[in-house]
């Protein structure tokens, strides 16, 4: 399957301690979005990339939040000193654009990990 | 700021009816507008992509329009299924290089 895959499915972990889960896109996608969604509403822009360079990200990423894509493949997110309100699950999705941008962006979303802060 | 809202929040309809979710944002200037499907505890599932310049998009049961100057899109789901059943979600991309901003989403049960 040549899919979004995210890794770990589940995680639950204490309060204060740090998470790092992992992001794999579609091969030949070169964008590549965070979003968190908690029950019952939908999912939360968090941060994107365009290859490597990350090009923006949302006020709700405080400083425990930190999300890398080195050379521009996989991307990583990690929280620091969890807290029970990061409890959410946490989605994946790229997608291939032309220079510029274009209005046939589709993008394809993973499983998701699900994080459980207790 | 672009907001999405998704109404009914949840429907329950017997099997083999016609349905329409519906979506409305609050900025008519977007880019384009997408349909997802999500199962409980799983992923998003893009069903229809309409770029700003179309009116519909049809795949299979399923077809989605737009009306941007009224800032609405409808879902219409063809004949139900039991299988239909999910959580539809409606994204709005407000520009090429933005991210997707979504609604709450639709609950739809199926009832056979």
């Amino acid at each position: 399957d040549t899919g979004v895959s995210q890794d770990p499915r589940h995680k639950i972990t204490k309060r204060g301690q740090n998470v790092t889960f992992r992001c794999d896109p579609i091969s030949e996608h070169n964008r590549l979005y965070w979003y968190r969604q908690t029950l019952g509403q939908g999912p939360e822009f968090l941060t994107y990339f365009q290859n490597e360079a990350q090009l923006e990200k949302s006020r709700l990423l405080s400083d425990r939040f930190s999300a890398e894509r080195p050379k521009g493949s996989f991307s990583t997110l990690e929280i620091q000193r969890t807290e029970q309100g990061d409890s959410a699950m946490y989605l994946c999705a790229s997608s291939l654009v032309n220079f510029g941008g274009s209005t046939l962006e589709k993008l394809f979303f993973g499983s998701g990990t699900q994080l459980s802060v207790l | 700021k672009q907001e999405v809202t998704q109404i009914p929040a949840a429907l329950s309809v017997p099997e083999g009816e016609n349905l329409v979710l519906n979506c409305s944002f609050t900025d008519s200037a977007i880019y384009n507008l997408q349909w997802f499907r999500q199962d409980p505890g799983k992923g998003l599932t893009s069903l229809l992509l309409i770029q700003s310049s179309q009116r519909e998009q049809t795949s299979g049961r399923l077809n989605a329009s737009l009306d941007k100057s009224s800032g609405r899109s409808t879902l219409y789901i063809a004949a139900s299924q039991p299988g239909d059943s999910a959580t539809y979600l409606c994204a709005v991309r407000p520009s090429g290089n933005t991210p997707l901003v979504f609604g709450k989403g639709t609950r739809l049960s199926v009832i056979a």
